[in-house]
């Protein structure tokens, strides 16, 4: 079946320039979560959907991160004036409700010149 | 100190090799732990969830030790598919999960 996938791929952007990345969760899941992976570290919390419940937002580096969920299913990850130390991986991961299991997304490569 | 700790490597192991990861937790009250696989430039997949009482799955045994705060993935009968890099990870509070950092595992034949 479709797995969590992400659009776009790779994205390159000047810094200061606001960008948008997608994900698309499993069908039917209802946790989503965001993380981002920088060059040879591990992965950083930004932020947790579940259900209708308030995000949890506590891992989100500055104001310019915001995200979305519409509908329960979709999620956008919004970042507002780019600097350089935002190039990343982002990955998006979701599970079915309180199971333990994350399946992720491929990622979106973000390069900020 | 980083909440969950793992010893980056790289591990450089010949084919049929057992070798054994370890990885410290910082968070006494934290009641999951897993083990994922990263393969270069791709995205961490479940290798396996380590119980209380230990457990095996293949060539994959994961223990726990929450005395100590620590948990540990063996590979016996190294494969040159198994070189990744693996990351141990924790639950959080709600159902963020903690990652290590990931140590490195090369098979050669």
């Amino acid at each position: 079946g479709a797995g969590v996938s992400q659009s776009p791929s790779n994205k390159v952007t000047e810094k200061g320039k606001d960008v948008e990345l997608r994900c698309d969760p499993i069908s039917g899941h209802t946790a989503l979560y965001w993380y981002r992976q920088s060059l040879g570290q591990g992965l950083e919390f930004l932020i947790y959907f579940q259900g209708n419940s308030a995000p949890d937002k506590s891992g989100l580096p500055s104001d310019r991160f915001s995200a979305e969920r519409t509908g329960g299913s979709v999620s956008t990850l919004t970042i507002q004036r780019t600097q350089q130390e935002d190039s990343a991986v982002y990955l998006c991961a979701s599970s079915s409700d309180y199971a333990e299991t994350q399946y992720f997304g491929p990622g979106t490569r973000l390069l900020v010149l | 100190r980083k909440e969950v700790e793992q010893d980056p490597g790289p591990f450089n192991v010949p084919e049929g090799a057992t070798v054994a990861f370890n990885c410290t937790y910082s968070n006494s009250a934290s009641q999951s732990f897993f083990w994922y696989r990263q393969d270069c430039r791709k995205e961490p997949k479940l290798l396996m969830s380590v119980y209380s009482s230990g457990n095996e799955d293949g060539r994959f045994t994961a223990q726990l030790n929450r005395a100590s705060q620590y948990i540990s993935l063996l590979i016996r009968d190294s494969k040159l598919s198994d070189s990744a890099t693996y990351l141990c990870v924790v639950k959080g509070n709600g159902n963020k999960l903690v990652f290590g950092a990931g140590t490195i595992l090369r098979v050669k034949s």
